[in-house]
């Protein structure tokens, strides 16, 4: 079974430059989430999907951050303008069912995003 | 607002001895969920174990188990025979039940020496 795969794997922009990073998530997983992981601490959730539907994004800074999530599958998670302290490792996780009893999320690799 | 709470930055461990590691929470919920997730170098996250709160049995996983105390917001692992493959940043997550947002703490860089 194919795993979540992310690209690009690394991203290195200037501040106020936009930047996009793809998301696939296991076939069959209707759960989809976006989490920042600054060095240094725990990853943080910025936004989960269910199917193509937003389920949370409390923690999304939406003045500079966007996802989308067409047709319930791929992901695209957009930061315009980019700012220093969006330095981070973006990571995109998926699950079978939303909320269900502890239910596994399923992590990719990241994508290291440095802003200049 | 619940948070975690892992207070060793780093451990290190012996190759086949065992070692624990500390996490600790706080919530005002009485149904929830821990976890121990494992990221190697790669920065792919694995789920290494659960607890579901309700459970009063710690969860055991191969080589891997948890030391569960409820009511002491206390949640350790403990890896035996440790490996070299067991080298890894660990963190500690809580999930409310029916919740999806998980709180991870700032995770546990553990060495494994030869």
């Amino acid at each position: 079974e194919a795993g979540v795969a992310q690209s690009p794997r690394y991203k290195i922009i200037e501040k106020r430059q936009s930047v996009a990073f793809w998301c696939n998530p296991i076939s069959g997983h209707a759960t989809l989430y976006w989490y920042q992981q600054i060095l240094g601490q725990g990853p943080k959730l910025l936004i989960q999907f269910q199917n193509n539907g937003v389920v949370d994004d409390s923690q999304l800074p939406k003045d500079r951050f966007s996802a989308e999530r067409l047709k319930g599958v791929d992901s695209t998670l957009k930061i315009q303008p980019a700012k220093l302290e969006d330095s981070a490792v973006y990571l995109c996780a998926s699950s079978q069912t939303q909320g269900a009893l502890g239910n596994e999320q399923f992590f990719g690799p990241g994508t290291r995003l440095t802003v200049l | 607002a619940q948070t975690v709470t892992q207070s060793q930055p780093e451990m290190s461990v012996q190759e086949a001895e065992t070692v624990t590691l500390s996490c600790t929470y706080d919530t005002s919920e009485s149904d929830y969920y821990l976890f121990w997730y494992k990221q190697p170098p790669s920065r792919q996250m694995i789920l290494v174990i659960r607890q579901e709160a309700y459970k009063q049995q710690n969860a055991t996983e191969n080589r891997f188990s948890v030391n569960f105390q409820k009511a002491a917001k206390s949640f350790s692992l403990k890896i035996s025979d440790s490996q070299l493959g067991d080298a890894a940043m660990y963190f500690c997550a809580y999930r409310r039940s029916r919740r999806y947002d998980m709180r991870f703490g700032a995770g546990t860089r553990l060495t494994v020496k030869p």
